[in-house]
């Protein structure tokens, strides 16, 4: 089974409001990062969290983790049309090279 | 800079072909992966390298092989293509560590019939 898991695997909200992302992982992790994905086309990087860090800023983007729920959470204020896309977080094992992938989350907002 | 190129962007195979995936990245990144999308789902881990000459398997390996004969190339091969394999397949590179970013190249479109 997958590491990561996102809810709600889908969300539609009006442009300016602010949309929420979960994620839930199983084991022990050195970092978090989430990805976006434009439809047909590949996953674009967006912000990486380590395992020491709680809570991450970039731009219009929050990024929080809960190491001892295994849980880390995306936040995209005054969201655009443009962030239409499908997000997706990765979770990084301590164990190894691999970057275990969760479903993902499509998003879509509304002008 | 062209950052990570796959091909080809789409293919389709009858059953029991084989054919192989080409991925190239000028980056000089040492770690290279190749990943599976299927609807409903994230991305699963085929294989990876993490330099030239190295491979190992990932999460569903079985079906496909690989190989890094230079830093640049990572090639991903369907010795007898099966309908299972009807996928959007994805390869990655990263500079490499434990902290490192994962660059996307944009995707190869698989039909198996």
């Amino acid at each position: 089974s997958q590491q990561g898991e996102e809810d709600p695997q889908a969300l539609s909200i009006q442009e300016g409001e602010n949309a929420t992302m979960n994620c839930s992982y199983k084991t022990s992790i050195n970092n978090l990062q989430w990805y976006r994905q434009n439809s047909g086309r590949g996953l674009v990087h967006l912000i990486l969290i380590r395992s020491n860090e709680r809570e991450k800023h970039s731009g219009r983007l929050r990024v929080t983790l809960d190491t001892s729920k295994k849980s880390s959470s995306l936040l995209i204020t005054a969201s655009r049309a443009a962030d239409t896309a499908s997000y997706f977080c990765a979770a990084r094992d301590t164990g190894g090279f691999k970057t275990i992938f969760g479903a993902g989350t499509r998003l879509f907002v509304k002008a | 800079n062209a950052g990570v190129t796959q091909t080809p962007k789409f293919r389709v195979l009858k059953t029991g072909q084989s054919m192989t995936l080409l991925c190239a990245q000028d980056m000089n990144h040492e770690y290279m992966y190749w990943y599976r999308q299927d609807p409903g789902m994230g991305l699963r881990l085929i294989h990876y390298s993490v330099g030239e000459g190295t491979t190992a398997k990932g999460e569903v390996p079985d079906g496909y092989n690989v190989s890094r004969l230079k830093k640049q190339n990572f090639l991903l091969g369907l010795e007898s293509a099966a309908p299972s394999q009807t996928s959007v397949y994805f390869c990655a590179s990263s500079l490499g560590g434990s902290l490192e970013t994962q660059y996307f190249g944009p995707g190869t479109r698989l039909l198996v019939l």
